[in-house]
């Protein structure tokens, strides 16, 4: 069974930089899309941006300008790096893995991780 | 950016079939799969609908996906309690080059 990993600080200041971590167990990594999720408290989920295992990225235009995801094939991990962080940036974010069909799309979801920025 | 649409809220009675929308347009919906997912309150997504209609394992045959033109649709048979939970819709826009989520809806079983 698919299961996915995430890590990463939970508490950031204004300015901050948010970085976190994600892996997987019982699947494969490589030959799959993975995305970045996020979900304000009480609120929809946003695509952040998503990368595949040859490090090709697609963002939110939205977040685009701040935003960085990166793999490291070596040990298979994905990490999101999201620069001056502000309290708008509060959120439950989500590393997922797109599966064998519609791959863009995620299937298996990452537990998330509560991330608050306050000063 | 333009989004997909769902209503906000749905609600059924036990046993009921109930249907959520997901409308959006020709260059998201009208030319690319959707994915359906559940989110109870606290926990991540689950994968519910993919390729618009395909159940994964595990799935219960309650659960059924539709799509024409620009819309898709998610429908419940045999409403139960514990199927009260979120429910949103998913799919990639060519013009955003990216992913794209509905508002999601909050179903209620009456």
């Amino acid at each position: 069974q698919v299961q996915i990993q995430q890590w990463g600080a939970g508490q950031l200041k204004p300015s901050e930089t948010l970085s976190l971590t994600c892996g997987v167990s019982g699947g494969s990594f490589s030959g799959y899309y993975w995305s970045w999720i996020r979900q304000p408290p009480g609120k929809g989920l946003e695509w952040i941006g998503e990368i595949n295992h040859s490090g090709s990225t697609d963002y939110n235009p939205s977040l685009k300008s701040r935003v960085t995801i990166s793999v490291d094939t070596s040990k298979s991990q994905v990490s999101l790096r999201l620069n001056s962080v502000t309290a708008a940036d509060t959120a439950v974010y989500y590393c997922a893995r797109g599966g064998d069909f519609d791959y863009l799309l995620p299937d298996h979801w990452g537990q998330g991780t509560l991330v608050t920025v306050s000063s | 950016q333009s989004g997909l649409t769902q209503p906000p809220s749905a609600s059924g009675t036990p046993g009921q079939r109930v249907t959520i929308s997901c409308s959006g347009g020709t260059s998201n919906i009208g030319s690319n799969n959707v994915k359906w997912y559940q989110q109870f309150p606290g926990t991540a997504p689950k994968l519910l609908i993919y390729s618009n209609i395909q159940r994964p394992s595990g799935v219960p045959d309650r659960f059924s996906g539709s799509r024409s033109g620009t819309s898709a649709s998610l429908a419940i048979s045999g409403l139960q309690s514990e199927d009260e939970a979120d429910y949103y819709c998913a799919t990639w826009d060519d013009s955003l080059n990216g992913v794209l989520f509905g508002g999601g809806t909050k179903l209620t079983v009456l």
